[in-house]
């Protein structure tokens, strides 16, 4: 069974500062996403990961994947109240059916 | 075009009472799926179907059916509601085989059981 853990769960940081979400996967995947949702809000695509070693980047969020490590980070630069959401990352078992199988979600609140 | 569609967007159900959960695609994309999200927590699937005339079981499925006869359309139904179903639902679709890899989701219906 899949399982996808983020961290941390909640996260509360000044704007202007640096911090890295972080997401482990336990089983091999060739995809994984990241989304943002607003409260009260549907899911608003942010990255789509495709290979390992694959970086792109948004403005101030960047996102990276290491599919050796089973690892996938959202690294947001010099924050801004604007970021303020809640951050899943999701993996894509592609094979005889593709489903995304979510974290937990990243809480992040931006304060002045 | 419209992407993904959902309604209604709110509904409040008595317990017992059963309903139906429309979504709609018009992007002609093979998959769809609807999960539903509690409270301060990710995203569980329900039910997925790859085509018209299939579907299959996610990681929730008790107490739910669907149905998928058109490409378009993914009905989810709700029979003897019961309030551990108070949930946020979502649906979604993407292209497989065809890209660009991404899923699409709709606004969500917030159903609420008494």
């Amino acid at each position: 069974e899949l399982k996808v853990e983020q961290n941390p769960l909640f996260l509360s940081m000044q704007e202007g500062k640096n911090y890295t979400i972080y997401c482990n996967y336990s089983t091999t995947s060739d995809r994984l996403y990241w989304y943002r949702q607003d409260p009260g809000k549907s899911l608003e695509s942010l990255f789509v990961l495709l290979s390992n070693g694959a970086v792109k980047q948004e403005g101030r969020l960047m996102a990276s994947l290491d599919t050796k490590a089973r690892l996938s980070t959202l690294h947001i630069t010099a924050a801004v109240h604007d970021l303020s959401a809640t951050y899943f990352c999701a993996v894509d078992l592609r094979g005889t059916a593709s489903k995304l199988t979510f974290g937990t979600g990243t809480r992040l609140q931006v304060t002045l | 075009n419209a992407g993904v569609t959902q309604t209604p967007k709110f509904r409040i159900l008595k317990i017992g009472q059963s309903m139906t959960l429309q979504c709609t695609q018009d992007m002609n994309h093979n998959y769809m799926y609807w999960y539903r999200q509690d409270p301060g927590m990710g995203l569980k699937l329900i039910y997925y179907s790859v085509g018209a005339g299939i579907t299959d079981k996610g990681e929730v499925p008790n107490g739910y059916n669907v149905s998928r006869s058109t490409t378009e359309d993914f009905p989810l139904r709700l029979e003897l509601a019961a309030p551990s179903q108070t949930s946020v639902y979502f649906c979604a679709s993407t292209s497989v085989g065809q890209g660009p890899f991404g899923y699409t989701f709709g606004s969500g219906t917030r159903l609420t059981v008494v």
